[in-house]
This record gives C-alpha cells, structure tokens and sequence, in this order.
C-alpha cells in the first residue's frame, strides 16, 4: 500500500474559524486527492492536484481551498468552517491507474 | 448531479453465493472504471479496474463487466464471503485527465 498519512484524523472546531488538514505521501506520486464522505452522497472530489502547484476543482469546491508546494504534501483549507462542511476526509494519491486512500480526517464543525 | 450512480444502496446476500454490486454512468467521457472496498473507519482500498476499450476483467473471486452501450458497471464475487461486507465504491476516470469521480456506494452484507 502506498503510505499516505492524514493529520489530524479528528478534530473537532467552531464555526467560523479556520482549518487545515493535511495529507502526506511517501510513494513520489504524482497526482493527489481531497474527497469527502457523507452518507447518501458516497465520495464527493473535493480539489485535486495533477502536480506541485498545479491544483483543479472537483465536485464540491465551494469553501475550500488546496496547496501543494511539494510533491509529498497536498493541503485542505477551510477558510471559515461552517455546520455542512462537517465530514470525514479522504486523502488520495495515484501514479498511473488506481487511488491509495489515507485513513480519513473526521471533521465536526459546531 | 451524480455523474456515477449506485441506485442500490444495500444489498444482502448468503454466504458461498454471488454477490453483484450495479453503477451506472451518464457521461460517455470516462476511459478508466474501478471498484473500491470500505470498512468503517478506514480508507477504501482498491479492488479492480476495467479500461474502456475491454467489456471484462478478472481477480480471484472477483470479476468486472463493462456494458459501454448500457453505461453500466458490475462487480461479481463469486464465492461471497463475511469478510467481503463492506461499502462498496465505483469510480470513473474522466478522459484525459486523472479526475475520478465515486459512486454513492452499496452497503454488502454476507450472511453466514
């Protein structure tokens, strides 16, 4: 499995203030992921980066914003967290053919 | 609007017989399809891919069928097993990118 590692995996924050999650990858690849999970939705791609500094939208990109400055590293920023951006995040990473997930960032916002 | 669709969110069957888990998808520009595993509290893991330009592909119990005509997907494990209750995922790639767009997923139950 690739190694992909997911920080924080539970956190816990108000409304309105600032989060950032993180995903670190260790395989070199080259493409990266945010999804998120809610139940009757499945996984909504959130943004994805195709390279260092090289990002696109996804499905549900209203209220987030991504980085990636290095290859290993892929962040999500919730500028100002709100009530319907509490979920369970997947990061992703792919080579050439199929996604290696991390284990998920549990995100409630209050 | 879902792009890839599972219209069946859980599916029960008995242990030692066959489990097909459907997707369908409304847009013609996917050139790659996969199928994903989830246990709670972990992250899906990959299962098995199909290309467009094939209608079949097979691992072990696990086999995928391509329709392109019907834009439809299935996955067949033959024989089912407790261990393989789990959600289950479709993903498509979008041509010429790498953009994967999931399924809403099908909870499985194994009955032993």
């Amino acid at each position: 499995d690739a190694g992909i590692t997911q920080s924080p995996r539970h956190k816990v924050t108000e409304t309105g203030t600032p989060v950032t999650l993180r995903c670190h990858q260790t395989e070199n690849h080259r493409y990266m992921y945010w999804y998120r999970q809610d139940p009757g939705h499945g996984l909504r791609l959130i943004h994805y980066s195709y390279g260092v500094k090289d990002t696109d939208k996804g499905e549900v990109s209203d209220g987030y914003s991504v980085s990636r400055s290095k290859t290993e590293d892929f962040l999500l920023t919730l500028e100002s967290a709100t009530s319907s951006q509490t979920s369970v995040y997947f990061c992703a990473s792919a080579d050439t053919g199929e996604l290696f997930f991390g284990e998920g960032s549990r995100l409630t916002v209050l | 609007d879902q792009q890839v669709k599972q219209n069946s969110p859980s599916l029960s069957v008995q242990e030692g017989r066959i489990s097909i888990l459907n997707c369908d998808y409304t847009n013609s520009m996917f050139d790659y399809f996969l199928w994903y595993k989830k246990y709670p509290a972990e992250g899906p893991t990959f299962l098995i891919s199909i290309s467009s330009i094939k209608d079949k592909n097979e691992d072990g119990r696990f086999t995928v069928f391509l329709n392109k005509s019907a834009k439809h997907l299935s996955l067949h494990i033959v024989p089912s097993q407790p261990g393989d209750s789990a959600v289950y995922f479709c993903a498509a790639r979008v041509s010429g990118t790498y953009k994967y767009i999931f399924g809403t997923g099908t909870r499985l139950k194994v009955l032993a």
